[in-house]
């Protein structure tokens, strides 16, 4: 199994511009999770689903940020207008149930906004 | 809503001494623990986890203890080994049929050679 996907590795975007994110999820998993890290912050959840619904996006700092999960092995997240203090790693994990689970991480996005 | 707490933010070992990290949650309910292991410019990777039902796990040269009484849990790694300088996040699950975790903080744990 090649794990969980993202693209791309790294975005480099000028504020303003919109910045889309994408997650493809390993295969046969029903969760879906979008997180960002800073080392403010530390590691957030920002949405997850469940089945390709939507269950709490609580985590989603404002309306500028936006994520889909069309089908079950695609996931994206959307930034527009992207600002600078966007920059942060996304990552996107998947879970093999909708239980207590292990969720597995992918790569991650470095985004950079100038 | 569930909280954890992790402590210490940053470690710093001789190579073969052994480490401890802990974690205290809020939720009684929480039923998952599991403990991610993130290396420089990496994904978190899953070492060990363990449930509520179990009191303690070993894998080879790391463990994880849960008391569910005081609501903390620890990740244990005996004789350390330069590799094993990373950050390491505790997480617990709330009682949900979710899958969501809730992370600690992260400590950075340094091997000195």
């Amino acid at each position: 199994d090649a794990g969980v996907i993202q693209s791309p590795r790294h975005e480099v975007t000028e504020m303003g511009q919109e910045v889309t994110l994408r997650c493809k999820p390993i295969s046969g998993h029903n969760s879906l999770f979008w997180y960002r890290q800073t080392m403010m912050r530390g590691l957030e959840l920002l949405i997850y689903f469940n089945n390709n619904v939507p269950i709490d996006d609580s985590g989603m700092p404002e309306d500028r940020f936006s994520a889909k999960m069309p089908n079950a092995s695609f996931s994206t997240l959307k930034i527009q207008p992207s600002e600078p203090r966007d920059s942060a790693v996304y990552f996107c994990a998947s879970s093999p149930g909708t239980g207590a689970y292990e969720q597995y991480f992918g790569p991650g996005t470095r985004l950079t906004v100038t | 809503g569930e909280n954890v707490e992790q402590h210490p933010s940053t470690l710093s070992v001789q190579e073969g001494d052994s480490a401890v990290i802990k974690c205290t949650y809020s939720d009684s309910a929480s039923n998952y623990f599991p403990w991610y292991k993130q290396e420089l410019g990496k994904r978190p990777q899953l070492i060990i986890d363990i449930r509520s039902n179990v009191g303690e796990k070993k894998d080879q040269r790391i463990a994880v203890t849960l008391n569910k009484t005081a609501k903390h849990f620890s990740l244990h790694i005996t004789e350390t080994q330069p590799e094993d300088s990373a950050v390491y996040f505790c997480a617990a699950s709330p009682p949900s049929n979710t899958g969501k975790l809730i992370f600690g903080q992260g400590t950075t744990l340094q091997v000195k050679p």
